[in-house]
């Protein structure tokens, strides 16, 4: 079945620490995302990539980075800058930047410990 | 400013008690809207695309609706499965870099009792 799989489900990390979230789609999708849940609070975006080596800045892409090396594949670093990264991350893909139907993630929850 | 807001935030409904949830937008460009189902734990699940004024989508007991300020999602007798949370996204030009932007609502959680 086509679709995006993100792992870890759920992921500690301690004060300090870099962690990286994985993501890989195997739908043949141009475009992909990285969103931030927080409860009460409509998705945020913080990376988006069009194009392979290439990724743009979202609303909230302090303390994390990208790299989008492989069309399948774009994964995120949540870098020890990031002062509040507990949240959820969704990863989404969509055929390209103007098709707007988003394919998600099962998600990462994220938790500092 | 830009916004998109979904109302209510939680909504109790027994079985087969239909309702409306709502999604109100201010943004300027209006490209589509999209709504989607989030069970918890979960990625959202895509539902609807609205593209326009007047025009209106239906998926088993589901039926979305879009006007110049709002969309609604009306469900008809709803069933326990139908319970998760259902996000509304507005997607709209000259916002942002690539020439638009999608921005989310907060949700609305609804909870449907046998």
């Amino acid at each position: 079945d086509g679709g995006i799989t993100q792992s870890p489900k759920y992921l500690f990390r301690k004060e300090g620490q870099n962690v990286t979230l994985s993501c890989e789609q195997n739908l043949n999708h141009d475009a992909m995302y990285w969103y931030r849940q927080d409860p009460g609070q409509g998705l945020r975006l913080i990376y988006y990539s069009q194009i392979v080596n290439d990724f743009q800045k979202g609303d909230i892409a302090e303390g994390y980075s990208v790299s989008r090396e492989k069309k399948e594949s774009f994964p995120l670093t949540v870098t020890s800058a990031q002062k509040n990264p507990t949240a959820f991350y969704l990863c989404a893909s969509s055929p390209d930047r103007d098709n707007w139907g988003y394919t998600f993630g099962s998600g990462t929850r994220l938790t500092v410990v | 400013e830009d916004q998109v807001t979904q109302s209510p935030e939680a909504l109790r409904l027994q079985e087969g008690e239909s309702s409306s949830l709502n999604c109100s937008y201010t943004v300027s460009g209006l490209r589509g809207l999209f709504w989607y189902r989030q069970d918890p734990g979960k990625g959202p699940e895509f539902l609807f695309t609205l593209y326009s004024a007047g025009e209106e989508k239906e998926k088993e007991r589901l039926k979305a609706t879009l006007t110049k300020k709002e969309s609604f999602l009306h469900i008809t007798a709803p069933k326990p499965e139908d319970s998760a949370t259902y996000l509304c996204a507005v997607q709209a030009s000259g916002m942002g870099t690539g020439g638009f932007k999608t921005i989310f609502g907060a949700g609305t959680r609804l909870f449907v009792k046998a």
